[in-house]
């Protein structure tokens, strides 16, 4: 079975802080990709971050960093000088036979 | 082409009724998928389409769902007999062709409730 685990239901950080979302997963594939999805309330899931396992250089983006553990299997995320705007959930995702496995998703509070 | 659409935004039906939901992709994508997120929970998968052709359904799935893609364009997602359980929001998502298609692009979902 291809899981993907997020063990914090909801996380706050305070305005320009720095915080990590936590996000392990299970798969029996050996190429597959791992991603970060945005979900701000009422609005639809964008692209945060992705990750392709072959890859041992840690994705970045701007203000977001991945831990990519790959024999760990965990796959955090790192968001640095938390803005105002980054409040929303979270949602882990793996790619593998041909579709998207996603977590339970994390709720990022940011505090003014 | 401003990205993924999904119709309506939002149903209310009463259960037993049938409801239709429309998504429309980005249009160079030939890959559509419909997932389902219930409250608090991360999105659940339920089908995907390589342009017209349907390539997996989930075995969660009831019979009562039933999902097309005729031309590899648009794609429709139909409920029959709805009951409570159905209650979710309803997203789709398209993707390319290549290396491209482990990048989904998600629309904004279809709202389902069943009083």
């Amino acid at each position: 079975a291809q899981t993907v685990t997020q063990s914090q239901p909801e996380m706050s950080v305070q305005e320009a802080e720095t915080v990590t979302l936590s996000c392990t997963y299970d798969t029996s594939e050996s190429d597959y990709y791992l991603f970060w999805y945005k979900q701000p309330p009422s609005r639809q899931m964008i692209l945060v971050i992705r990750q392709e396992a072959y890859k041992q250089q840690n994705a970045t983006e701007n203000r977001f960093s991945v831990n990519f553990q790959k024999a760990a299997k965990s796959f955090s995320l790192k968001i640095s000088d938390s803005q105002l705007g980054d409040a929303a959930m979270y949602f882990c995702a793996s790619y593998n036979f041909n579709k998207f496995y996603f977590g339970s998703g994390t709720k990022l509070n940011v505090k003014p | 082409d401003t990205g993924v659409s999904q119709d309506p935004r939002h149903k209310i039906t009463k259960r037993g009724q049938n409801v239709t939901f429309r998504c429309d992709p980005i249009s160079e994508h030939n890959r559509l998928y419909w997932y389902r997120q219930t409250l608090g929970q991360g999105p659940e998968f339920l089908t995907y389409f390589q342009n017209e052709a349907q390539l997996e359904k989930s075995r969660l799935l009831s019979d009562r769902f039933s999902a097309e893609r005729p031309k590899g364009s648009f794609s429709t997602l139909e409920i029959q007999r709805t009951e409570q359980g159905d209650s979710a929001m309803y997203l789709c998502a398209s993707s390319g062709v290549g290396w491209m298609n482990t990048e989904a692009f998600f629309g904004q979902g279809t709202r389902l409730t069943v009083v």
